[in-house]
Order: C-alpha cells, then sequence, then structure tokens
C-alpha cells in the first residue's frame, strides 16, 4: 500500500520557517518525481514545488520562488520543503503528492500536514 | 500567463443524474495533457483521468473526460452519493497548473 505521511506543520510567525517532511513507502521512491502541493483554507489546489526523481531537477511555482527550497533523500524514502520569510499567506494544508513522470499528472498523495503562519 | 477555468462552480444535482464538468484552457494544452482529480470532504484528492480520456487505476468507467486543444470534460454518469465533491483539472508537460474547481452537491 502506497503511503505518503507529511509532517512539519504547524504554527509560525510572519518571517520565520519552517520544514516539512514527506516519508513515503509502497513504491519505488527514487523513481518518481515528488511534489507539495497546497491548499488555502477554502480554497482550490495551488502546485508549490517539484523535484525530479533522482533531484537533479527542481521548478517552483512563483509564489514561492526564492523562499522554498525541495529536496529529497532516496536513501530514506524522504523529501523535505524548507520554507523560509513565511508569509500569512503561505497558510495551507501542503500535500506531499507523487508522480512517475518529472512534471506530469500526480499519482499518490498525502493526507496534507497544515501550517498556519501568524503572530 | 495560462489559466484553467472550471465551469460550473456549483453543480447541484441528484443521485442517479449525469454530471458535466468544464476544464478550459486559456492556451492550447499539447499533447493532450489534462488530468482531474476528486477531492471529499476533508480528504486528499485522488487522480481520476490522465491523458484527458484514461482513467486511472481503481476508477469506475462512470468516470469519463474527453476534448483537446482547449476544451475539456469531465462527464459523470448515474451520479452516486459517494461523487458529490469537488473536481479540480490540472494541466501538466509544459507546467502545473490546476483550475478553481466545480462542487458537484446533492
Amino acid at each position: 500500500e502506497v503511503q505518503l505521511l507529511e509532517s512539519g506543520g504547524g504554527l509560525v510567525q510572519p518571517g520565520g520557517s519552517l520544514r516539512l517532511s514527506c516519508a513515503a513507502s509502497g513504491f519505488t521512491f527514487n523513481t518518481y518525481a515528488m511534489s507539495w502541493v497546497r491548499q488555502a483554507p477554502g480554497k482550490g489546489l495551488e502546485w508549490v514545488s517539484i523535484i525530479s526523481a533522482t533531484g537533479h531537477a527542481t521548478e517552483y511555482a512563483d509564489s514561492v520562488k526564492g523562499r522554498f527550497t525541495i529536496s529529497r533523500d532516496n536513501s530514506n524514502n524522504t523529501v523535505y520543503l524548507q520554507m523560509n520569510s513565511l508569509r500569512a499567506e503561505d497558510t495551507a494544508v501542503y500535500y506531499c503528492v507523487g508522480g512517475f513522470y518529472y512534471m506530469y499528472y500526480f499519482d499518490y498523495w498525502g493526507q496534507g500536514t497544515r501550517l498556519t503562519v501568524s503572530s | 500567463e495560462f489559466v484553467l477555468t472550471q465551469s460550473p462552480d456549483t453543480l447541484s444535482l441528484s443521485p442517479g443524474e449525469s454530471a458535466t464538468l468544464s476544464c478550459r484552457a486559456s492556451q492550447r494544452i499539447n499533447s493532450d495533457y489534462l488530468a482531474w482529480y476528486q477531492q471529499k470532504a476533508g480528504q486528499a484528492p485522488r487522480l481520476l483521468i490522465y491523458g484527458t480520456s484514461r482513467r486511472a487505476t481503481g476508477i469506475p468507467d462512470r468516470f469519463s473526460g474527453s476534448g483537446s486543444r482547449t476544451d475539456f470534460t469531465l462527464t459523470i454518469s448515474r451520479l452516486e452519493t459517494e461523487d458529490f465533491a469537488v473536481y479540480y483539472c490540472q494541466r501538466y508537460g509544459d507546467s502545473l497548473e490546476f483550475g478553481q474547481g466545480t462542487k458537484v452537491d446533492i
């Protein structure tokens, strides 16, 4: 059974930093591109970032470029999202998602971890 | 700027009826790289359709996708109570964007 288990969410002040983690199991992690997709309260889905299976390629949404960094550890089947200079508009549930091809549709979704940016 | 616009925002139907959801792209989508996801309340989204018309694993055949270039459709025939949810279209390949969603409710 495929599992994507996110952790690291919480309450952070504006300007602060946080790192999200996603532990994967049930599929060949090192062959899948991994992304983060977020959903603000009551809103739709927004793709945030993607990293290729090898970790050599990354892309970011304009809304987070320069502030967020995606990385992965294929030896531990984990993907990360380092978030700096957080803003109120970053408040959302962050989903870890996996897709077999880079920049393709998303086969697997985690249950999400909630981030609240507020003073 | 590439934009996906879904319509209607909300579709009110009854079990047994059919639903037709639209997703319109501001620019042509190459190679029919259009996917659809279903999100039930309090749950993560799940993949329904990819490549415009290909059902993902385990998706019942009452879900079907069609379209090309800039106009795409998700059709749900014979709605069941479990189908009442929010549906999102997604462009992939050149870039990754979602539509704003269509809620199918009773």
